[in-house]
């Protein structure tokens, strides 16, 4: 069965700083996306990465995808307390349903 | 722009209560999907719905839970004899299928409070 590990679960940075959050799965897929949720809130598609070696990038956040290391990563440039949020990546898997088999989350607290 | 909506927002009922969330998927999507978030936790996938009948579920979707497309716009989730575990956010997911790659495009969410 297909899992997907992100990693830190919880980060606190200050604001200015960069870091990357890790998506790591273990088997074959078609799709990975990167999500953001505020507290209590619905999912934010923020990225969609199809194929090898594919980058995306939108303001602070880029996210790349290595489908032979089965990683993708979120890289977060120059934070701002604004990306505050918690973070999912999720892959597809199963077919005809491509149903979302969804990360563990990242917590990210900006600091100021 | 099309979106998934989803009713109510908030639920609250008595355990062993039957409840149903609604969900009206964008138009002319034909998956749909419930997953479903308990607090503090990742988002997991119930179950997927294609042609009028139910495609895949997990391990999670047991008897107690249903799903239906009474008409043309609704696709709900029933919880037959709601138990404490069930307090959850329960998301609705469509997506176009003329294609794999089509995105599902979830809907804001019901939280669902079982006291």
């Amino acid at each position: 069965e297909l899992k997907v590990e992100q990693n830190p679960l919880f980060l606190s940075m200050q604001e200015g700083k960069n870091y990357t959050i890790y998506c790591n799965y273990s088997t074959t897929s078609d799709r990975l996306y990167w999500y953001r949720q505020d507290p209590g809130k619905s999912l934010e598609s923020l990225f969609v990465l199809l194929s090898n070696g594919a980058v995306k990038q939108e303001g602070r956040l880029m996210a790349s995808l290595d489908t032979k290391a089965r990683l993708s990563t979120l890289h977060i440039t120059a934070a701002v307390h604004d990306l505050s949020a918690t973070y999912f990546c999720a892959v597809t898997y199963g077919g005809a349903t491509n149903k979302l088999i969804f990360g563990t989350g990242t917590l990210l607290a900006v600091q100021p | 722009e099309p979106e998934v909506t989803q009713t109510p927002s908030h639920q609250v009922t008595q355990m062993g209560q039957e409840v149903i969330l609604r969900c009206v998927p964008i138009s002319n999507h034909l998956y749909f999907y419930w997953y479903r978030q308990i607090l503090g936790q990742k988002v997991e996938f119930l179950v997927s719905f294609y042609n009028n009948e139910i495609s895949e579920k997990s391990e999670i979707f047991d008897d107690q839970f249903s799903v239906e497309r009474p008409d043309g716009s609704n696709f709900t989730l029933k919880i037959r004899s709601t138990k404490l575990e069930d307090s959850a956010m329960y998301f609705c997911a469509s997506r176009a299928g003329t294609s794999s790659y089509n995105e599902q495009f979830f809907g804001p969410g019901t939280r669902l409070t079982v006291l």
